[in-house]
């Protein structure tokens, strides 16, 4: 089973910063299987990127992803206050798994 | 626009099994290319794919959870369900049904708001 570790576990910053997520696999996944989701309290996830760096419908450009291999990122370039949430990588190898979320909280 | 609701009860006994059900609106289970998935989020932890099912019938689960999973679909009612037998309370979670979309990509893309079950007696 391929394990996302997620980094960091909290990224505490302001509205109008810039926020980089870190999503790194145990063993190498396709990019064409790495997605990204947004989750807020007492919410299902909403996804975000597939494909390591495609946004899905509707998602604002703000959001970006990118890497490959091991080392996967989530860069939101300034960040609005309804971007506050935790934040999960996926990956589909031979099965499906999440990382262990990061929390984008409020400075 | 796709929409998913999931349905059942909401308190389970030890050593029995969850049943839930979710019902698709907005779109066909039967058109294809879809993989109709239940995750679940233990409280306050992260997310968890229990397994899916394609229209066909054919289906993938965790290898976790495999020897108690069993999902199955209704086309007709366009549904599908999840069975978890042998529960305990370390089963409590939120349990939600999702849209997998494998088109050059995997992922899910619609998600039902989540029920939540307690294991409990």
């Amino acid at each position: 089973e391929i394990v996302l570790t997620q980094s960091p576990g909290t990224l505490s910053l302001s509205p109008g910063e810039r926020a980089t997520l870190s999503c790194r696999a145990s063993q190498s996944v396709s990019s064409s299987y790495l997605a990204w989701y947004q989750q807020k309290p007492g919410q299902a996830p909403r996804l975000l990127i597939y494909g390591a760096s495609s946004r899905a419908t509707g998602i604002p450009d703000r959001f970006s992803g990118s890497g490959s291999g091991t080392d996967f990122t989530l860069t939101i370039s300034r960040l609005e206050p309804e971007d506050f949430a935790v934040y999960y990588c996926q990956q589909y190898g031979s099965s499906h798994t999440f990382g262990q979320g990061t929390k984008l909280e409020i400075k | 626009q796709v929409q998913l609701q999931e349905s059942g009860p909401g308190l389970v006994k030890p050593s029995q099994t969850l049943s839930l059900t979710c019902t698709v609106s907005g779109g066909s289970i039967s058109s294809g290319g879809y993989y109709w998935s239940w995750i679940r989020q233990h409280p306050g932890k992260g997310l968890e794919w229990i397994g899916y099912i394609y229209y066909s019938g054919s289906t993938y689960y965790n290898p976790s959870l495999k020897s108690r999973v069993t999902i199955s679909v209704d086309t007709s009612k366009n549904q599908f369900s999840l069975k978890l037998s042998s529960v305990t309370a370390a089963d409590t979670a939120v349990y939600y049904c999702a849209r997998g979309a494998m088109v050059r990509a995997f992922y899910f893309d619609y998600w039902g708001q989540g029920t939540l079950v307690t294991v409990s007696s």
